[in-house]
């Protein structure tokens, strides 16, 4: 149980252009999803918080014009970088988390290479 | 300012000895640690994890212990397998649902 899908799992877009990440919780509803970043050989940095029906919450630093997040249901989140340039390239993970319960599933992960 | 500090990068030891990872954290609101282990390329899988009102959890080869006091909490696996080269992070969260914030990871290295 608790399995998070991502999709895609990895993609290769032009400078400009925008890219949408879907995260799915497979089999349990997720209140709560988080939309992770990762960048070589670093931890993991938490860009934003989504709750089920509401704005998600940003993190310090993250720019919500840019990376704009949708958890229209229990069970999907979608990021989507919007006019994305190479510095933006990175590995983006999202998590889900049952009602009131600490601990978070991960999905696999998207590779986002701008070029 | 880094609340969740692993501050070992890396681990090496042989196969069949035991693993140790350290974790400190600094916010005493903190009442839930979990370690996570990650493969590259690959999201984190939950390993184990313990609430602050225990000082250990165990779950097969792998055990939790947590020094309140301290604020320190460790990681043992044992005894160590090759399999288990991965790097490993330490997280804390302050509630149900609430963000978990991550330590830097330390990379371990299980040699046959």
């Amino acid at each position: 149980g608790a399995v998070v899908s991502q999709h895609p799992s990895w993609v290769i877009c032009k400078s400009g252009t925008s890219v949408k990440i879907e995260c799915r919780s497979l089999d349990f509803q997720a209140t709560t999803m988080f939309w992770y970043r990762q960048f070589p050989k670093q931890s993991l940095m938490l860009m934003a918080t989504s709750n089920e029906g509401s704005k998600a919450t940003y993190e310090q630093g993250v720019e919500k014009d840019k990376f704009l997040i949708n958890h229209a249901s229990l069970t999907l989140s979608t990021l989507t970088v919007t006019s994305a340039h190479p510095e933006d390239s990175s590995f983006y993970i999202c998590s889900a988390s049952l009602v009131y319960s600490y601990e978070q599933y991960f999905g696999p992960g998207t590779r986002l290479t701008v070029t | 300012d880094q609340q969740v500090k692993q501050n070992s990068p890396s681990l090496s030891v042989q196969e069949g000895r035991i693993s140790i990872l350290n974790c400190d954290y600094t916010n005493s609101m903190f009442d839930y640690f979990l370690w996570y282990k990650k493969y590259p390329a690959e999201g984190p899988t939950f390993l184990i994890s313990i609430s602050s009102i225990k000082d250990k959890n165990e779950d097969g080869r792998f055990t939790v212990f947590l020094n309140k006091s301290a604020k320190h909490l460790s990681l043992h696996i044992v005894p160590s397998q090759p399999g288990d080269s991965a790097v490993y992070f330490c997280a804390a969260s302050k509630g149900g649902s609430e963000k978990l914030v991550f330590g830097k990871g330390t990379k371990l290295t299980v040699n046959p």
